[in-house]
């Protein structure tokens, strides 16, 4: 059975700092990895499909790293903000297979 | 503006009484697909959609039905619902070109069987 992990399970920090976090998933037959912000009352939106081991990808303050090859991915956000609150999702496949979700990560940014 | 809409957002509903959630989407996306939330568990899918007139089942399809008979629509059937379908349901789609792309969610359907 095709697993996800993410970790921590939640996490709270103060507006302005930085923070990670992990998704872990099988290394063999590795297709995409997808992240996902999903803010409480609204639906998940895509933050980034990385496909190629190695893939960095940014948008704005929030970057992604991946390594298929260990099986990891990670999540960076730089000099948190209030309005970055929300829990985020891995979901990863394999060739010719579904889209498997991890439980998320949520996290609290207070003022 | 692209979208995904699902309908209703809030059902409160009795064991047995049949019920349909819609969905709709309005960016010609050949895949479609239901997943249900519960809490403590990673977003599980339901049903999937490469194209009209195909529809396989997803991890925990026992219960529902769907259907695709246009490109745009992907029901959700519930024929006899019951207290463990209750759940937050998100109907999503994205292009088939590939599996790689991006899924676009609706709202999600919070769904209470009583």
């Amino acid at each position: 059975i095709l697993n996800v992990e993410q970790s921590p399970q939640s996490l709270h920090v103060q507006e302005g700092d930085s923070t990670n976090f992990t998704c872990s998933f099988p290394s063999s037959n590795f297709y995409a990895l997808h992240w996902y912000r999903w803010e409480t009352a609204k639906s998940p939106e895509a933050l980034f499909v990385m496909t190629l081991n190695g893939d960095e990808k940014k948008k704005g303050r929030i970057s992604a790293t991946l390594n298929t090859k260990e099986g990891y991915s990670y999540l960076y956000i730089k000099g948190s903000q209030p309005e970055d609150s929300a829990t985020y999702l891995c979901a990863f496949n394999q060739a010719g297979t579904a889209l498997i979700f991890g439980k998320g990560t949520t996290l609290s940014v207070s003022s | 503006e692209a979208q995904v809409t699902q309908n209703p957002r809030y059902l409160i509903t009795v064991t047995g009484k049949k019920l349909t959630v819609t969905c709709s989407q309005n960016m010609n996306h050949e895949y479609m697909s239901w997943y249900r939330q519960d809490p403590g568990l990673g977003l599980r899918q339901i049903y999937y959609s490469m194209n009209v007139e195909v529809t396989d089942k997803g991890d925990v399809p026992e219960g529902y039905k769907v259907s695709r008979k246009e490109k745009r629509n992907f029901p959700l059937i519930l024929e006899s619902p019951s207290p463990n379908q209750t759940s937050l349901y998100f109907c999503a789609s994205r292009y088939r070109t590939g599996i790689t792309g991006e899924l676009f969610f609706g709202e999600g359907s919070r769904l209470t069987v009583l």
